[in-house]
């Protein structure tokens, strides 16, 4: 079955300093993996995602994050937090049908960033 | 539209009685997905649809929830005597169909229900 887990409820960081979120992700067959951001009382908004290719991804409001394989790790980064950046963080593995026909995303549990001034 | 619309933003009922979430998808989406957001951030799914078909509804509580998109009208998620376990935020994601490599589910803002 796939999963996602987030295994930091809570991660705090010092404005100017780097970020990473981690997510770990188990899944059979390609792993299609997304970010998205919960500000609250908003809904998800999407951050970036990998399919295919470079292991690297950007994605909006200067944020990356890193596919690697043979970790199954899919991590969060940005070189600089900004106490804007101060949300709730859900990773998620979307299954594409491969076993179950079915299309739904699979959420972790969500790491909420702070960053202090 | 250009965003997933949700209605009402919030909605209380007493115990027992009904609730109806509405959800327009994105203009050109016909895939839609209903999530429920309980305590602790969990997102559970609940059911999603290829235009006006059910396409998956294995998280469904089938004895009280039911779900329809019909053409030409929001979909719509109704629970019939709503229990407070029920409370909760309720999100309706939209997709293109067929699902693409490149492809995002777009999320609208979230209907919190509120049981008392």
């Amino acid at each position: 079955a796939q999963s996602v887990a987030q295994p930091e409820d809570q991660v705090n960081v010092a404005e100017g300093n780097p970020l990473t979120v981690k997510c770990t992700y188990s899944v059979s067959g390609n792993p299609y993996l997304f970010w998205y951001v919960q500000y609250p009382n908003r809904g998800l908004q999407f951050l970036l995602k990998y399919i295919t290719g470079d292991n690297l991804v950007k994605g909006s409001y200067g944020f990356e994050a890193e596919f690697n394989k043979s970790q199954t790790s899919f991590h969060l980064k940005k070189p600089s937090a900004l106490v804007s950046d101060s949300a709730l963080y859900f990773c998620a593995v979307r299954d594409m049908g491969v076993t179950s026909g079915t299309y739904k995303y699979i959420f972790g549990t969500g790491t909420r960033l702070k960053v202090l001034a | 539209g250009e965003e997933v619309a949700q209605t009402p933003k919030h909605l209380v009922r007493g115990e027992g009685q009904k609730a109806k979430l509405y959800c327009a998808p994105i203009k050109g989406h016909s895939y839609v997905f209903w999530y429920q957001q309980v305590l602790k951030n969990e997102f559970k799914f609940l059911i999603s649809f290829q235009n006006e078909n059910v396409f998956d509804e294995t998280g469904m509580p089938k004895e009280r929830f039911s779900a329809k998109c019909l053409p030409n009208s929001p979909c719509s998620l109704e629970i019939q005597a709503t229990k407070l376990e029920d409370s909760a935020v309720y999100f309706c994601a939209s997709s293109p169909y067929p699902p693409r490599e490149n492809t995002e589910a777009f999320f609208g803002q979230g209907t919190r229900l509120t049981v008392v």
